[in-house]
């Protein structure tokens, strides 16, 4: 039963531009979201979270927008540079699970220069 | 700031024999994780700690693993014995609560 679900395996976007990553999920206990990005041959480092009283949060070129009604949030970047090219993962948390995290299954971001 | 560290870095040992995967989690953190990854079921969590307790194993996957927290600065994980299909990316993190956790960078596990 995937809670989390990453629905595009990978993605692909010229420099510059704007990458979209995109993040369903089920459970409306969820009310916590973060992303991760993951380089090859290291662990998840984290990225920008929202909590679910917020439908917006901005870090720097890193924004992630939530809508509860849709159970649905999403990752912008912009502008997108190679070095962001990684798996990036969405993750979600119930304060009535404990401090568990649910990943979702990853999507390949490849930014072209 | 030193963040989570694992060791080792890849262990490659043969079906049947002991592994052991260690973890020393950021100073301060309260909350430890241990993750496996593999292509087909993603990032799962086995296990986790608070306060050097064990609070949720439901993901450990059978009788063969186990793993311990004898205080606030170090834990292990152990496959006995091992199989081939525990060969996987095992990743340790560590958070206070309901903060992001931090991971290391994993252990691959290759089992011959």
């Amino acid at each position: 039963d995937q809670q989390v679900k990453q629905n595009s395996p990978s993605l692909s976007v010229q420099e510059g531009r704007i990458s979209i990553l995109n993040c369903d999920y089920t459970n409306s206990m969820f009310d916590y979201f973060l992303w991760y990005k993951k380089y090859p041959a290291e662990g998840p480092t984290f990225l920008i979270s929202i909590s679910s009283i917020k439908d917006k949060n901005e870090d720097g070129r890193f924004t992630v927008f939530l809508n509860k009604s849709a159970k649905h949030l999403s990752l912008h970047i912009v502008p997108s540079q190679p070095g962001d090219s990684a798996v990036y993962f969405c993750a979600a948390s119930a304060k009535e699970y404990g401090n568990k995290l649910v990943f979702g299954a990853g999507t390949i971001l490849r930014v072209k220069s | 700031d030193a963040g989570v560290i694992q060791s080792p870095r890849h262990e490659v040992t043969e079906m049947g024999q002991e592994v052991t995967l260690r973890c020393k989690p950021i100073s301060g953190h309260d909350y430890l994780f241990w993750y496996r990854q593999t292509m087909m079921r993603g990032l799962e969590l086995l296990i986790y700690f608070n306060n050097n307790v064990p609070i949720d194993d439901s993901g450990m996957p059978e009788d063969r693993f186990s793993a311990k927290m004898p205080n606030a600065s170090f834990s292990t994980l152990k496959i006995q014995p091992s199989e081939p299909r525990d060969s996987a990316v095992y990743f340790c993190a560590s958070s206070l609560y309901r903060t992001p956790q931090h991971f290391g960078d994993g252990t691959r596990l290759s089992i011959l």
